[in-house]
């Protein structure tokens, strides 16, 4: 069964540095999408994108963070300069059509990111 | 934002037993969706329920909608050990194309 794959699986970082955490989503999705959750908390949307551009972001998702979509398979989340805060799992999923009112999401296993 | 609520927090049961868990949620939606995540990995989409839908089965699983009261439940019946995981509802709103809104979770734990 085609599945989301993330890389790295772990990264620790200083506080300040620039990170950029990988994602393959199934190659017939459309929907991209990325969500962290912190340690203990619940799940929180970052950010979706469609059709080479981001078709919904939340607040957490401010200047310091970005997407991409660098070629035919990968998506990738940029975060800038780190902050102690942001140390999380980020997960990125996608899905097939029409966004969370129609097809559920795929996700991968996720990157924990440390921010020392 | 609104978000949803499972409830109880932590599930403890024989296998074998049934299991069942509760979320509730604030404003009108467009589906309300079952995830399971074992510990440290990915979340794993379980069962999609439409506004327009009261009730869905798959396997094992059963879930039920009452959009008048903003809730849901998902059972799980004759449990076994690698049911042992947390359970998340999300929810679709009306005013997202593309947002989930998460609740925190029942962890359930299946004793062999």
């Amino acid at each position: 069964e085609p599945e989301v794959t993330q890389t790295p699986s772990h990264q620790v970082t200083q506080m300040g540095q620039e990170v950029i955490l990988r994602c393959v989503p199934i190659s017939n999705h459309l929907y991209f999408y990325w969500y962290r959750q912190i340690l203990g908390q619940k799940v929180e949307f970052l950010v979706s994108f469609y059709n080479n551009e981001i078709s919904e972001k939340s607040e957490i998702f401010d200047d310091q963070f970005s997407v991409e979509r660098p070629d035919g398979s990968n998506f990738t989340l940029k975060i800038r300069s780190t902050k102690l805060e942001d140390s999380a799992m980020y997960f990125c999923a996608s899905s097939e059509v029409g966004g969370t009112g129609v097809s559920p999401l795929h996700f991968g296993n996720g990157t924990r990111l440390t921010v020392t | 934002s609104q978000q949803g609520e499972e409830d109880p927090q932590a599930l403890s049961i024989q296998e074998g037993e049934n299991a069942t868990m509760n979320c509730s949620y604030k404003t009108s939606i467009n589906n309300l969706q079952w995830y399971r995540q074992n510990s440290g990995r990915g979340l794993v989409h379980l069962i999609l329920i439409r506004s327009n839908e009261r009730e869905k089965h798959s396997g094992r699983l059963r879930v039920t909608l009452d959009t008048s009261k903003k809730s849901s439940s998902l059972l799980i019946t004759a449990s076994r050990a690698a049911d042992t995981a947390s359970y998340f509802c999300a929810t679709a709103h009306m005013d997202s194309n593309y947002q989930l809104i998460w609740g925190a979770g029942t962890k359930l734990i299946i004793k062999p």
